[in-house]
């Protein structure tokens, strides 16, 4: 596609309940990214994807998180036993591989609710 | 670990005025910096970036930043302010050559004032 994609754009979730984000990236992006931004934070890596490589989850904040991308293109975030500090803005980018200096594209966010 | 620091969580500007929103980078020179401008309910726009070609960077939205070495810095200026400036902008820096992951400040608030 011409940006990358995630969906949905809002999720309400009840305490306790999983959840998944899907970020459909750029056609041809080898790199996948995915970011979590709270009130008042900055961005904080979550988890990064690179082509066939193992993914460098060093950024996931506890087991309840993990990520999953399959044939090297769409990507899915899923938080199980949500939460209420899991309640952010959940941000996808992505790049082509080795090509850091030009920068990630970024989706519109998924901004996660939970009640 | 890279990391940089953006001073003033919140900054304000008269239109037409000048933008100074600082970034300083941790002591090790980075491969690259970066600049992004997020508007509300948006994602993340990239505004430009420094690869070492050039310490003076150009931007979109008349935006640009100077690298300075010495001072560890990499600044954002714009002449003079727009009320569509109005938005949050976040400086990032990179790991390492070959390690893609970019490491955010904590961004700046910048409101304009008519």
């Amino acid at each position: 596609g011409a940006g990358v994609s995630q969906s949905p754009s809002n999720k309400v979730t009840e305490k306790g309940k999983d959840v998944e984000l899907r970020c459909d990236p750029i056609s041809g992006h080898t790199a996948l990214y995915w970011y979590r931004q709270s009130l008042g934070q900055g961005l904080e890596f979550l988890i990064y994807f690179q082509g066939n490589s193992a993914p460098d989850k060093s950024g996931l904040p506890s087991d309840r998180f993990s990520a999953e991308r399959t044939g090297g293109s769409v990507s899915t975030l899923t938080i199980q036993r949500t939460q209420q500090e899991d309640s952010a803005v959940y941000l996808c980018a992505s790049s082509l591989a080795g090509q850091t200096r030009y920068g990630y594209t970024f989706g519109s966010g998924t901004r996660l609710t939970v009640v | 670990a890279q990391s940089v620091t953006q001073l003033g969580s919140h900054v304000s500007v008269s239109e037409g005025a000048l933008v100074l929103l600082r970034c300083n980078y941790s002591s090790s020179v980075p491969p690259y910096l970066f600049w992004y401008v997020q508007y509300p309910n948006q994602g993340l726009q990239l505004l430009l970036k420094y690869t070492s070609a050039a310490t003076l960077v150009k931007g979109i939205n008349g935006f640009e930043a100077e690298f300075k070495k010495s001072e560890t810095s990499f600044h954002l200026t714009k002449p003079s302010a727009h009320m569509s400036d109005a938005a949050e902008y976040f400086c990032a820096v990179s790991e390492d050559f070959g390690n893609e992951k970019l490491t955010f400040g904590t961004g700046t608030r910048l409101t304009i004032i008519p």
